[in-house]
């Protein structure tokens, strides 16, 4: 069965540092997203992605976040400047329609 | 976006039914009913969805109420797996809004 994948499955990284994690969605899917979950808190959509463009965003997903489809396979998230409270797990979906399917997650900590 | 309201937690035994509730008096038409739920360390994995009629799937069936402003996931007969959160959630546009949803407990 096909499933979206997300590297990498942990990143540490500094204070004031971009990072950039990955996502591979289904391969025929056509909307992307990205949510977060900082620990003990509830799932956060941050961004909606279709047909090259961003199609909604909530208001955390401000100035210091991109997303970008590079080629045909790879979606990503860029976070330019770190800040302690980016610590969160994070999450990619893809969907061909209503369903939403999720990747595993990135942890993501930032010190 | 309209609310759900769900109870915090729930417990199940195994190889039992089980039913599991959710309000939406404030729906609107073009809302769909989500449910996801969400395994411990896992990221969440969608159960099923629908909009007016009763939705069956391998996972789960859902009921929905005529006036559309409650809903049930029913789970035919839980197992261990099935411990999780369940999230109902109004969707009409992209995003999916979490809220805390219901803790299952699946006891042997």
């Amino acid at each position: 069965e096909p499933e979206v994948t997300q590297t990498p499955s942990h990143q540490v990284t500094q204070m004031g540092q971009e990072v950039i994690l990955r996502c591979v969605p289904i391969s025929n899917h056509l909307y992307f997203y990205w949510y977060r979950q900082i620990l003990g808190q509830k799932v956060e959509f941050l961004v909606s992605f279709y047909n090259n463009e961003i199609s909604e965003k909530s208001e955390i997903f401000d100035d210091q976040f991109s997303v970008e489809r590079p080629d045909g396979s790879n979606f990503t998230l860029k976070i330019r400047s770190t800040k302690l409270e980016d610590s969160a797990m994070y999450f990619c979906a893809s969907s061909y329609y209503h369903e939403q399917y999720f990747g595993p997650g990135t942890r993501l900590t930032v010190t | 976006d309209a609310k759900t309201t769900q109870p915090n937690s729930m417990e199940s035994n195994e190889e039992e039914p089980v039913h599991l509730p959710c309000n939406h008096s404030t729906i609107s038409g073009t809302d769909y009913i989500h449910w996801y739920r969400q395994l411990p360390s896992q990221g969440p994995e969608y159960v099923i969805h629908g909009l007016t009629s009763n939705v069956n799937n391998r996972m789960a069936s859902l009921a929905i109420a005529e006036d559309r402003k409650s809903s049930t996931l029913i789970l035919h007969r839980a197992t261990l797996r099935d411990a999780a959160v369940y999230y109902c959630i109004l969707n009409s546009g992209y995003a999916l809004n979490f809220g805390k949803g219901t803790s299952l407990l699946v006891t042997p």
